[in-house]
């Protein structure tokens, strides 16, 4: 199916491990989002790409790293999970700027 | 999947009855706005946008109104039922060094009584 998928659904880690989540979206688009979204805060940006090889910080990069090496893929990589990474991730896509997102239905992320 | 309904406003409507749901944002300058719907254990999805150059837009049993002078945004669901209970999220866009940036609401919770 055409859309944006994210693997994998639910993923439990320790701390100190690598962990990299899996972004695919098959409509093209230009504009890859990664977020994170926790309790009281709502959903916050953590990294973005503008196109293919062009990646940037958002409000919360700290001890994540991305890439984005072909459009239709944008790992996130957590390099040595910590206990405040647990959260809800999410990715998302767009065709512009000043266009609607679409969102993957996330990753639920623990790190014990 | 984790709730993301806890901590939030909440709106309780009666099934059938209008419901309205606001935002306030915080960029003067924002050009393009956003309504996304998020049920439990699901990614956010489009509801309706509004540009910067409109105060109204209707979709179907949806209307986003947009005030400029006090930034204020809200949603009007018409004739709620039970499958509009969700989590409701503003957002908006605005040009930030050359990146649009898109930034988002804490969020209200509606809750639809049957």
């Amino acid at each position: 199916d055409a859309g944006i998928t994210q693997s994998p659904r639910y993923k439990i880690t320790e701390t100190g491990r690598q962990v990299t989540l899996m972004c695919h979206q098959t409509w093209s688009h230009s504009y890859m989002f990664w977020y994170r979204q926790d309790l009281g805060h709502g959903l916050r940006l953590i990294y973005y790409s503008a196109a293919a090889d062009i990646t940037d910080k958002g409000e919360v990069p700290d001890g994540y790293v991305v890439s984005r090496s072909k459009t239709e893929n944008f790992p996130l990589t957590l390099e040595s999970a910590t206990r405040s990474q647990t959260s809800v991730y999410f990715c998302a896509s767009r065709g512009g700027t000043a266009e609607k997102l679409f969102f993957g239905s996330g990753t639920q992320l623990s790190v014990l | 999947g984790e709730s993301v309904g806890l901590h939030l406003p909440t709106l309780s409507v009666q099934e059938g009855d209008n419901s309205i749901i606001n935002c306030a944002y915080s960029n003067s300058a924002s050009d393009y706005f956003i309504w996304y719907k998020q049920e439990s254990g699901k990614g956010p999805q489009f509801i309706i946008d509004i540009r910067s150059n409109m105060d109204k837009r209707q979709g179907q049993r949806v209307t986003v109104l947009l005030n400029k002078t006090v930034k204020h945004l809200s949603l009007q669901i018409a004739a709620t039922q039970p499958g509009d209970s969700a989590v409701y999220f503003c957002a908006e866009n605005s040009n930030s060094g050359g990146y649009q940036k898109v930034t988002f609401g804490t969020g209200t919770k509606l809750q639809v009584i049957p």
